[in-house]
């Protein structure tokens, strides 16, 4: 059983639609959540750390996120550039200290 | 500062075949880690470091050794390639050894063919 599932797989947006991907997580108790950006053929890149139900994070057209069960990224009016995969991970306070738990990702594609 | 380097880039193994996977770092980070990518899943741990000397294992450490010799070098060794092993490896290090902040610095990844 996965213990971070995001949803959608896929994501397609006109240039300034507005959307969010999901995030939720079945962790036991969670240490933080963690939202990177991967490119194709890249290495994935950190955008944010949550760690507690009602935080946000901002960073340009990207807004993160937290519930007790789930997170979300909000694209504000997105432009092409920001396509890429997104990744979510969650540190769960019952494992090995710095291991993260990854979901599969939501593959953003934003046409002009 | 170049961050995470990993080599080879790409490489095509024969099955039963060894090969080592270098990773380097040059900020001073004592967390360090590997994981491996495969279409449709997610990163997966195969071994951690919080220090020179001290290793342990991921998720899926079965077929792969590593060692930590040093504060900036993690290599990642394959003692028998076999196929199920073709994938993307990613190198990540962190300066907090407790991986409370979450923030890894990955590598560009190495991709790793065992046919």
């Amino acid at each position: 059983e996965d213990q971070v599932t995001q949803s959608p797989e896929a994501l397609r947006l006109q240039e300034g639609e507005s959307s969010s991907l999901n995030c939720s997580y079945t962790v036991s108790g969670l240490r933080g959540l963690f939202w990177y950006r991967q490119d194709p053929g890249k290495g994935p890149e950190f955008l944010f750390t949550l760690y507690s139900a009602g935080e946000e994070k901002e960073k340009e057209r990207l807004k993160a996120t937290l519930t007790k069960k789930e997170s979300f990224l909000h694209i504000t009016a997105p432009k092409p550039e920001d396509s890429a995969t997104y990744l979510c991970a969650v540190s769960d306070r019952g494992s090995t200290l710095g291991r993260l738990y990854f979901g599969r990702g939501t593959q953003l594609t934003v046409w002009p | 500062n170049a961050g995470v380097t990993q080599t080879p880039k790409f490489q095509v193994l024969k099955t039963g075949q060894s090969m080592t996977l270098q990773c380097a770092q040059d900020m001073n980070h004592e967390y360090m880690s590997w994981y491996r990518q495969d279409p449709g899943m997610g990163l997966r741990l195969i071994h951690y470091s919080v220090g020179a000397g001290i290793t342990d294992q991921g998720e899926v450490p079965n077929g792969y050794n590593v060692s930590r010799s040093t504060t900036e070098d993690f290599p990642l060794r394959l003692l028998l390639a076999a196929p199920s092993q073709t994938s993307v490896y990613f190198c990540a290090s962190s300066y907090s050894i407790t991986g409370i902040t979450g923030e890894l610095f990955f590598g560009e990844g190495s991709r790793l063919t065992v046919l």
